[in-house]
């Protein structure tokens, strides 16, 4: 049972425009949203995050949306610059759990 | 840089023979994690300890044992290992932020099971 889901394995966007990053979950419980990002042969960094007590969180060119009711999440990177090709993965967790759980990832080019 | 050492970084091994891999962190983090990552299934937690001798099971943990002796030192051993085993293995410490906890990963050990 996939609790956390990324539907798009790849996306591919022109520099300098917006990437769009789509997550859902199942879990009602998840109140704790992270994104990371991952390039080959390092491990994943931990990117941005948003509670559940709020809809957007942003950070320089990373904002965060949550859409609670539809139990969605997404990351919008404006404007998308050749650095940022890479693996994305959406994570979930409960307050003062421990865990997270991870969507499968989604990787994103970013084309000149 | 979540002071995370893992080793070895890459590995090649035979069908049943044992593994173990090490992950070492300096900064007395209680909560430490072993993850794998594959192809279509994103990171899974295989393990994880909450303090010396203090450990859980994750959601594919078969296969795998862990040992956590010391603060410092999480172990991942793979018994008899399979082919199926062939992954990418990171080790993770929790770092609490504001609202949540943070997760922050080593840089990865490649295992190859022939």
């Amino acid at each position: 049972d996939q609790q956390v889901k990324q539907n798009s394995p790849s996306l591919s966007v022109q520099e300098g425009r917006i990437s769009i990053l789509n997550c859902d979950y199942t879990n009602s419980m998840f109140d704790y949203f992270l994104w990371y990002k991952k390039y080959p042969a390092e491990g994943p960094t931990f990117l941005i995050s948003i509670s559940s007590i709020k809809d957007k969180n942003e950070d320089g060119r990373f904002t965060v949306f949550l859409n609670k009711s539809a139990k969605h999440l997404s990351l919008h990177i404006v404007p998308s610059q050749p650095g940022d090709s890479a693996v994305y993965f959406c994570a979930a967790s409960v307050q003062g759990a421990q865990k997270l759980v991870f969507g499968q990832g989604t990787r994103l080019t970013i084309n000149p | 840089d979540a002071g995370i050492t893992q080793s070895p970084r890459h590995k090649v091994t035979e069908t049943g023979t044992p593994v173990t891999l090490r992950c070492h962190q300096t900064e007395n983090h209680r909560y430490m994690y072993w993850y794998r990552q594959d192809p279509g299934h994103g990171l899974r937690l295989i393990h994880y300890s909450y303090g010396v001798k203090d450990t859980d099971k994750g959601e594919v943990s078969d296969g795998y044992s862990v040992s956590r002796s010391k603060t410092e030192d999480f172990l991942l051993t793979l018994e008899s290992a399979t082919s199926s085993q062939t992954s990418v293995y990171f080790c993770a410490i929790t770092l609490k932020g504001g609202f949540g906890n943070t997760i922050y990963f080593g840089e990865g050990s490649w295992l190859t099971v022939v």
